[in-house]
């Protein structure tokens, strides 16, 4: 299976910029993709195919990379984005990353 | 409006089996790939399977191979989920999910408890 390795949990102020990495341990084209999810919530799509930003998210966030390497990024960070943000790949079947939990500071 | 609506979820008995069911309105589900997606209690996300278009093709993760079934029926938009010799390691939420290379739509998901 492909591991997807992110960072871990990250503490932020709202005005802030953060960027969130997935390491994956082997090349995933850029079949890479990120979702959000608040507690009791279902995940959301947000960036699809490494930078593509899905319909109605908002242009705060954005994604980049490719082959192993890949960073999400929220520019400027909202209180309204405190969640748990996961990796997806679906080069090789489809696997998780642990997810990267934002907190407020 | 794309809407997917899992049930058939609760408890139980370790062994046992659970149907769980995904009413899919707002697209042509007969169009797209779904897929079954689980999460354990405080832990991550984790893909469990999936079925092409018209149900002849289906992906599994390999701890559920053979004790789970994904089918659809295209005629009444629904997917399903046939679980089997459930283990306590199966207890998760699951959610209903339309594929398109990525999960782009996802169901409020179901809860799914293998105790005694």
């Amino acid at each position: 299976d492909t591991v997807l390795t992110q960072s871990p949990a990250l503490a932020v102020s709202p005005g802030e910029r953060v960027t969130i990495s997935c390491r994956a341990s082997e090349s995933v084209s850029t079949l890479m993709h990120w979702y959000q999810q608040k507690p009791g919530q279902q995940p959301k799509l947000l960036i699809y195919k490494a930078s593509n930003l899905e319909s109605g998210v908002p242009a705060r966030f954005s994604a980049s990379g490719s082959g192993t390497d890949f960073t999400f990024t929220i520019d400027p960070v909202e209180a309204d984005d405190i969640a748990t943000y996961y990796c997806h790949q679906s080069w090789n079947s489809n696997t998780f990353g642990a997810g990267t939990k934002l907190e407020l500071k | 409006e794309v809407q997917l609506v899992e049930s058939g979820g609760g408890l139980v008995q370790p062994g046992r089996s659970m149907k769980l069911s995904c009413a899919a309105a707002g697209f042509t589900f007969s169009s797209f790939y779904m897929a079954w997606v689980r999460q354990a209690p405080t832990k991550g996300l984790e893909w469990v399977a999936s079925i092409s278009t018209g149900g002849g093709n289906t992906y599994y993760r390999d701890s559920v191979k053979g004790r789970f079934t994904i089918s659809r029926d295209n005629a009444k938009s629904i997917l399903y989920l046939q679980m089997d010799s459930l283990r306590s390691e199966d207890t998760a939420s699951f959610y209903c999910a339309r594929w398109y290379n990525y999960f782009d739509y996802w169901g409020q998901g179901v809860m799914v408890t293998v105790s005694s």
